[in-house]
């Protein structure tokens, strides 16, 4: 069974652009978490989305946003990028129901911010 | 609140165990998980345990819960050069929602000949 497909997995964009990263989860998974990662702040929780709807959200500043689409696969977007955003960028996947909600993990999107 | 806390570095020689200790702070907390990050890789999900239970074995892993003092540990038996990598400890607490995962910052073991 295929794993969680992230993409592109390198990005590097200047200051003030926006961005798009693309999460495709695992067949039959209908939840999509997104996290950063950083040296700094270590990963933080970004939002999570169940069924087209944003479920959860962290605490981040509202440059930061995504959608699910009707087949589960997940986009979220940043934009007037600023260099702190440069991280490595997670999407995990997960039934999304149930007690214990096992999420995988995609390889990541790096996103430089230059 | 929500904090989880790991030791941040592990030295150990190949073949013997590795003990790696995590923190948590939410009672809450229904399951308790364990990752594992090769360099340049995403989080692998290698293992978690249910709030009410004391112990799971999986293979080589072995994970102890001490629910009382919010401490979680995992063992590694046999640690092997490939083992080398970052752990993660992380807790869904109930309060977060289904999905938040709250994550440690990580041990870097290291496994040396």
């Amino acid at each position: 069974k295929a794993g969680v497909t992230q993409t592109p997995r390198y990005l590097i964009k200047t200051r003030g652009q926006q961005v798009t990263l693309s999460c495709s989860p695992i067949s039959g998974h209908r939840s999509v978490s997104w996290y950063q990662q950083t040296p700094g702040q270590g990963l933080q929780f970004l939002f999570e989305y169940f069924s087209e709807t944003q479920r959860n959200k962290g605490n981040f500043p509202g440059r930061f946003s995504g959608r699910q689409f009707s087949n589960s696969r997940s986009e979220m977007n940043v934009s007037t990028l600023e260099l702190g955003d440069s991280a490595l960028y997670l999407c995990a996947s997960s039934r999304g129901t149930g007690l214990n909600t096992e999420a995988f993990f995609g390889q990541g999107t790096r996103l430089t911010v230059v | 609140g929500e904090d989880v806390e790991q030791s941040l570095f592990l030295s150990v020689r190949e073949g013997d165990s590795s003990v790696i200790n995590c923190t948590y702070t939410d009672s809450s907390s229904t399951y308790l998980y364990w990752y594992k990050q090769e360099p340049g890789a995403g989080l692998q999900l290698l293992t978690y345990i249910f709030s009410n239970m004391d112990m799971k074995q999986d293979q080589r892993l072995t994970v102890l819960l001490n629910k009382k003092d919010k401490h979680l540990s995992l063992r590694i038996a046999d640690t092997q050069t490939g083992d080398s990598a970052i752990y993660f400890c992380a807790e869904r607490p109930l309060s977060g929602g289904y999905n938040k995962l709250i994550f440690g910052a990580g041990t870097r073991l290291a496994v040396h000949p």
